[in-house]
């Protein structure tokens, strides 16, 4: 049982350039959730997904886009990236189902740098 | 909107001592609230997970409380190790939000010194 699983866990790019960040998780999970991490402004969410086929902007949701795979696979793509959004990123998961505490796994992140 | 707010933003102290990691919060309305521990370069390490209806949780030298209607939350660590030093964060999950995601606050860096 990995848990949250996130490829890669470094990435350089140019202004400009395209990638994808891979997440998946192995809990059988209905909800998945990307976040950055910035020095001095704690974690801020970009997208969930609160169930297989859904996607939702968070706080942050320019500049990305994301596909929910299958119930597993949650990816975010940064289709031009920029010097602002160099951070770390991190993918986490939660189940819904059944009942409380609900409570959120997180992956060992992604740091990316947008040169 | 909801803010959450750690205080202090970093903390040092000799080992053995006892502490409290404060959290606060704008809007009272929460699901729950989960404390985390991260390492530098590493993910989040969930400790423990309080729900509204709840006062407290703890695990081996950790006790978490909670008062909702003040939107507050603390964070104990009972007789400290220098394998505690970390950045703890606090996060909370809305109520009635459905699968929305947590709200962080930026954390307290703590050192324990040998």
């Amino acid at each position: 049982n990995a848990g949250v699983t996130q490829t890669p866990k470094f990435q350089v790019l140019k202004t400009g350039q395209s990638m994808t960040l891979q997440c998946a998780q192995d809990m059988n999970h209905n909800s998945m959730y990307w976040y950055r991490q910035d020095p001095g402004m704690g974690l801020r969410l970009i997208y969930y997904s609160a169930s297989e086929g859904t996607t939702d902007k968070g706080e942050v949701p320019n500049g990305y886009n994301v596909s929910r795979l299958n119930k597993r696979e949650f990816s975010l793509r940064l289709e031009s990236a920029a010097p602002s959004q160099t951070s770390v990123y991190f993918c986490a998961s939660t189940s819904f189902v059944g009942l409380p505490p609900y409570e959120q796994y997180f992956g060992p992140g992604t740091r990316l740098t947008v040169t | 909107k909801q803010e959450v707010t750690q205080i202090p933003a970093a903390l040092s102290v000799p080992e053995g001592e006892n502490l409290v990691l404060n959290c606060s919060f704008t809007d009272s309305a929460i699901y729950n609230l989960q404390w985390f521990r991260q390492d530098p370069g590493k993910g989040l390490t969930s400790l423990l997970l309080i729900q509204s209806s709840q006062r407290e949780q703890t695990s081996g030298r950790l006790n978490a409380s909670l008062d909702k209607s003040s939107g507050r939350s603390t964070l104990y660590i009972a007789a400290s190790q220098p394998g505690d030093s970390a950045t703890y964060l606090c996060a909370v999950r809305l109520a009635g939000g459905g699968a929305d995601g947590l709200t962080f606050g930026k954390g307290t860096h703590l050192i324990i010194q040998p």
